[in-house]
């Protein structure tokens, strides 16, 4: 059984620019989250897949958007990159299904993304 | 609006005594509570969640629905529990959302 895996590990983007983030979810799990954590704070989230539908919005604009293939696997895009996009993003995945399902999420390693 | 807080960002306790990681939490939906822990160059791991009503770890959080908190205690502290925790809440008013505190930081003093 492999975990959540994230790419790339590190990026470095200039502000405007466009990003792509991607996530292997666990084997079995359906249901994918993705989360942004800045220095000191706690992670928060942006948005939820599950079978490749969106399941939830957390508080950010539309230039957040994302993806989620038959595979289970996501993409996590951001357009018109600002300074405050500085951070880490995490990647959760669950079995989904039910409630406890939905709440044991296994997170990936993270990819720091750097706007300058 | 929905929010977690963790009043205590560093905590510092020695071995063999009770810890106790505050979490009050604002929603007016069910709350569904969860503790998520990261020790040291790990990633982020699910602790426990109230509706299992398990000790994990020797740790143990009871959801106060009146007092709208969800500490985390063990009574004896070890120096593998030093770690950051962070509590989270899942809401559903459409979808799922999950919010999630700013942590605490936990330090066990031998």
């Amino acid at each position: 059984e492999t975990g959540v895996t994230q790419s790339p590990t590190h990026l470095i983007k200039t502000r405007g620019q466009q990003v792509t983030l991607r996530c292997s979810s666990q084997s079995g799990h359906n249901t994918v989250s993705w989360y942004q954590q800045a220095l000191g704070q706690g992670p928060q989230f942006i948005f939820q897949y599950y079978r490749e539908e969106e399941n939830g919005r957390g508080n950010f604009p539309p230039r957040f958007s994302g993806l989620q293939f038959p595979n289970y696997s996501s993409e996590l895009n951001v357009n018109a990159l600002e300074l405050d996009d500085s951070a880490l993003y995490l990647c959760a995945s669950s079995p989904g299904g039910g409630l406890a399902g939905v709440g044991e999420q296994f997170f990936g390693p993270g990819t720091r993304l750097t706007v300058l | 609006a929905q929010r977690v807080t963790q009043p205590e960002k560093l905590l510092s306790v020695f071995k063999g005594a009770p810890v106790e990681l505050k979490c009050n939490y604002s929603y007016s939906g069910s709350p569904e509570l969860f503790w998520y822990v990261q020790y040291s160059r790990q990633r982020l791991q699910l602790l426990l969640r109230h509706i299992s009503r398990e000790s994990i770890k020797g740790f143990t959080a009871d959801l106060n629905k009146g007092e709208t908190s969800f500490h985390l205690k063990k009574p004896f502290a070890q120096e593998e529990d030093s770690a950051m925790y962070y509590c989270a809440l899942l809401a559903r008013p459409t979808g799922n959302q999950f919010y999630f505190g700013t942590g605490t930081s936990l330090t066990v003093i031998p």
